[in-house]
């Protein structure tokens, strides 16, 4: 059973670029949140996608926008980049379960450099 | 107010002993969730346990266990038998609220280096 899976791994880019990260759910998951986490820093929650639509969002600016496809992976899009963007991005998927509760599993990130 | 604190930076621990990190909540919610992660060197975030806040019994996980004392807001984490793949990150997070879907807060975290 494949776990949540991101792509890329690594990634630099220049102040003022545009970037998308992407993010495929563990298997039977149907929701996904996208987290920030600086060095040295505990992850920071952007926002939340359920049904295709973004469901809960943390204190981020409109320059950090997403996507969820009808086969439940997203994507994280990033657009005029600052240097203060440069973090490891993680992805975590989850599903309801009988409790109406859930947990959140994580992928292993994409670190984003902006130089 | 943090939502989540972690007061201890970092940490060794012997081989083999016993590690309690800790971790204290502030929330107004009497439904939450509190959770534990590991994160190693390569980044990725792994769940370890889970303590609901209407839990009765401490919630344990083979060598982790939660020491859960819910009037004083802490969940302290407890690692028997510490194995050197042990060292790395660990972090205390809370969703405040039963539903799924809430977010997810996070502690600072605290790095464990275990000694052989």
């Amino acid at each position: 059973d494949a776990g949540v899976t991101q792509s890329p791994t690594h990634l630099i880019k220049t102040r003022g670029q545009q970037v998308t990260l992407r993010c495929s759910p563990k298997s039977g998951h149907d929701t996904v949140s996208w987290y920030q986490q600086a060095l040295g820093q505990g992850p920071q929650f952007i926002f939340q996608y359920y049904e295709e639509e973004e469901r809960q969002r943390g204190n981020f600016p409109d320059r950090f926008s997403g996507h969820q496809y009808p086969n439940y992976s997203s994507e994280l899009n990033v657009n005029a980049l600052l240097l203060g963007d440069s973090a490891l991005y993680l992805c975590a998927s989850s599903v309801k379960n009988r409790w109406g509760t859930d947990t959140q599993y994580f992928g292993p990130g994409t670190r984003l450099t902006v130089l | 107010a943090q939502k989540i604190t972690q007061t201890q930076p970092g940490m060794f621990v012997q081989e083999k002993e016993a590690v309690t990190l800790d971790c204290t909540y502030d929330t107004s919610d009497p439904s939450y969730g509190l959770f534990w992660y590991k994160q190693p060197s390569s980044g990725e975030m792994i769940f370890l346990i889970y303590q609901g806040s209407y839990d009765q019994q401490n919630a344990t996980e083979g060598r982790y266990s939660l020491n859960f004392q819910k009037a004083r807001k802490s969940a302290n984490l407890v690692i028997s038998a510490s194995q050197l793949g042990d060292s790395a990150m660990y972090f205390c997070a809370m969703r405040e609220g039963w539903a799924a879907g809430n977010k997810l807060t996070f502690g600072g975290g605290t790095r464990v280096l275990v000694k052989p």
